[in-house]
């Protein structure tokens, strides 16, 4: 079945950049998701990327997308301390059923 | 953007009890809405997709007589924990599709079971 998988933790200093990476599974995924979990919320949707696309850009967030690897990548520019959470990859079924990565604690220190 | 609603945001109960949790689309219609599970510093797990006018469907190994799901309205799917026991204790969310693959999510609601 499908899978999707991510590091656990990344820890970075405020200011540098972050890359948050996943791989998947499923090579038929018409989109792939970035997803953002603050401590005892939901998940916020970040950005998401259309399988024929290899890069897509929205303000300081950059996602990577390598299909012959089935390869995903979240880059964060000028990381902030707000943007410590968990961070989710997560590719879709033909069911609309969202599969997600074990997500990514990323640490911003100052 | 699109908002998702779920309340209440959490509750205590008592073992034995029955809790609804409230999941709401408030600017647009949801045939489609999901249910999950997680568990702390775990990844979400799917339960069920509730779907408008009919019935849920249930992921492999979700109990749909303790779990149950009622999805009445467009705007509203609601999940009933009955007869709810300590190991239910648990982070719930739902999602709700917006549009073709964007599913956005609730707030996630914590139950505590004594």
């Amino acid at each position: 079945g499908e899978d999707v998988e991510q590091s656990l933790f990344l820890s970075v200093r405020e200011g540098d950049s972050s890359v948050i990476n996943c791989t998947y599974t499923d090579s038929s995924s018409t989109y792939l998701y970035w997803y953002k979990q603050e401590p005892g919320a939901g998940l916020q949707l970040l950005t998401y990327i259309f399988s024929n696309m290899d890069m897509k850009q929205d303000q300081r967030l950059t996602v990577l997308l390598n299909k012959k690897d089935k390869h995903l990548s979240l880059r964060i520019a000028d990381t902030q301390t707000g943007d410590s959470a968990i961070y989710f990859c997560a590719e879709v079924d033909s069911s609309y059923k969202l599969i997600f990565g074990s997500g990514t604690r990323l640490l911003v220190r100052p | 953007g699109a908002v998702v609603s779920q309340h209440p945001s959490w509750v205590i109960c008592k073992s034995g009890t029955s809790v609804k949790i409230e999941c709401r689309s408030l600017d647009f219609q949801a045939t489609t809405m999901f249910w999950y599970r997680q568990f702390p510093k775990q990844s979400l797990m799917l339960m069920a997709t509730s779907n408008e006018g009919s019935k849920a469907t249930y992921e492999q190994g979700v109990e749909k007589d303790k779990f149950l799901i009622n999805h009445a309205s467009l705007t509203l799917s609601t999940l009933t924990v009955t007869s709810a026991h300590p190991e239910d204790s648990s982070f719930y969310i739902c999602s709700a599709i917006v549009a073709k693959n964007i599913q956005y999510f609730g707030a996630g609601t914590r139950l505590s079971v004594l």
